[in-house]
């Protein structure tokens, strides 16, 4: 049980365009997911935390009009990345959790490269 | 905030030894610990957890102490097997007015066959 399906897996886009990743929760209702993003070699560096119905909350430093976070119902969430560049390029992921201070389920990620 | 600090970075160990990978975390409000093993490619798992009303939890060849009065939590592996290679976060769970996780800067374990 408990498993969260991302996609896509990996996309190549051009620089000025937009990309939608999507997350959902496959067996459980989500009531938070995560976005996070991962470096080569680093940790997951956390984005923005979205609920369902409300808002995100973004991380400091993380631009929230570039990162368009949409949290529709409580077994998906989308990450756009708006008019990306080179430098968005980077592996991002997504974890949800069923209820609070407890595992968060992660999905397998979405490699991004941003030509 | 909370921080947290995990050692060492990489670890190679010959297969069937043993692996200990050691974290500290800054806020005593932190009550959750779980440690999460990533392959190459895909999202991180989660391997085992503690919450800090317990000293020590085992799963087969896996296992976690926790010292809450020093601030440290470690993972042991046992009978290390090439399967073992990845790279482990350890993570600290905080109530901010929602429970946020913040993980280590994670370990990149190789067993040598």
């Amino acid at each position: 049980g408990a498993v969260v399906s991302q996609h896509p897996s990996w996309v190549i886009c051009k620089s000025g365009t937009s990309v939608k990743i999507e997350c959902r929760s496959l067996d459980f209702q989500a009531t938070t997911m995560f976005w996070y993003r991962q470096f080569p070699k680093q940790s997951l560096m956390l984005m923005a935390t979205s609920n369902e119905g409300s808002k995100a909350t973004y991380e400091q430093g993380v631009e929230k009009d570039k990162f368009l976070i949409n949290h529709a119902s409580l077994t998906l969430s989308t990450l756009t990345v708006t008019s990306a560049h080179p430098e968005d390029s980077s592996f991002y992921i997504c974890s949800a959790e069923d209820r609070g201070n407890s595992p968060l389920h992660f999905g397998n990620g979405t490699r991004l490269t941003v030509t | 905030g909370e921080n947290v600090e995990q050692h060492p970075s990489t670890l190679s160990v010959q297969e069937g030894d043993s692996a200990v990978i050691k974290c500290t975390y800054s806020d005593s409000a932190s009550n959750y610990f779980p440690w999460y093993k990533q392959e190459l490619g895909k999202g991180p798992q989660l391997i085992i957890d503690i919450r800090s009303n317990v000293g020590e939890k085992k799963d087969q060849r896996i296992a976690v102490t926790l010292n809450k009065t020093a601030k440290h939590f470690s993972l042991h592996i046992t009978e290390t097997q090439p399967e073992d290679s990845a790279v482990y976060f350890c993570a600290a769970s905080i109530d901010t007015g929602g429970f946020k996780t913040i993980f280590g800067a994670g370990t990149r374990l190789f067993v040598k066959a």
